[in-house]
């Protein structure tokens, strides 16, 4: 199994770009889940989703977007890039049980110049 | 503000020795989960440990919980260089409607180094 699979590694936009962070597992896990990890903030959650079809809002919701509408994937989308989204991502997954283990992605950097 | 506080924010060992890092929590839990992230990779779970339970062991690790001080402990026994990471503790909030399920709160990490 490949886990949790995070594209891509590392990227540099500029301000204003677009573009879209993929998350695929291959766990057939009903959750998933995007956080940011900034120095010394911890993780912090963006955007989850319980199944196909359904997400809601973390903690840090503002300048994203996401949707699945397959099991499988959960892409994580900026419209305009602002220097503030300069992080790293972690996209998570896991069934759907209190107390399961979460898996999380490698990260991806992203740089907002 | 962070649900989950750590202590110390570095701590420097040398191999052979225990590593002990502390976490403070304000709300009730259903979970608290203990977290190792390499440098430059992500994270990988070590341990969870539920709100009704008080101590759980895993290897070298071993976490307690004190709901009513709202705090866990890891403690890493015999530690290696290999244990060199950042540790993060995670809490799953507590909430009657089950809403909560997997929203994680992490507290900012111990930097633990261990000297060969």
């Amino acid at each position: 199994n490949a886990g949790v699979t995070q594209t891509p590694k590392f990227q540099v936009l500029k301000t204003g770009q677009s573009m879209t962070l993929q998350c695929a597992q291959d766990m057939n896990h009903e959750y998933m889940s995007w956080y940011r990890q900034d120095p010394g903030m911890g993780l912090r959650l963006i955007h989850y989703s319980v199944g196909a079809g359904i997400t809601d809002q973390g903690e840090v919701p503002n300048g994203y977007n996401v949707s699945r509408s397959t099991t499988e994937d959960f892409p994580l989308r900026l419209l305009s890039a602002a220097p503030s989204q300069t992080s790293v991502y972690f996209c998570a997954s896991s069934y759907f049980k209190h107390g399961n283990t979460i898996y999380f992605g490698e990260g991806s950097w992203l740089t907002v110049v | 503000s962070q649900q989950g506080e750590e202590d110390p924010q570095a701590l420097s060992i040398q191999e052979g020795e225990n590593a002990t890092m502390n976490c403070s929590y304000k709300t009730s839990i259903n979970n608290l989960q203990w977290y190792r992230q390499n440098s430059g990779r992500g994270l990988v779970h070590l341990i969870l440990i539920r709100s009704n339970e008080r101590e759980k062991h895993s290897g070298r690790l071993r976490v307690t919980l004190d709901t009513s001080k709202k705090s866990s402990s890891l403690l890493i026994t015999a530690s290696r260089a290999a244990d060199t990471a950042s540790y993060f503790c995670a809490t799953e909030l507590a909430n009657a409607g089950g809403t909560s399920y997997g929203k994680l709160t992490f507290g900012q990490g111990t930097i633990l180094t261990v000297h060969p």
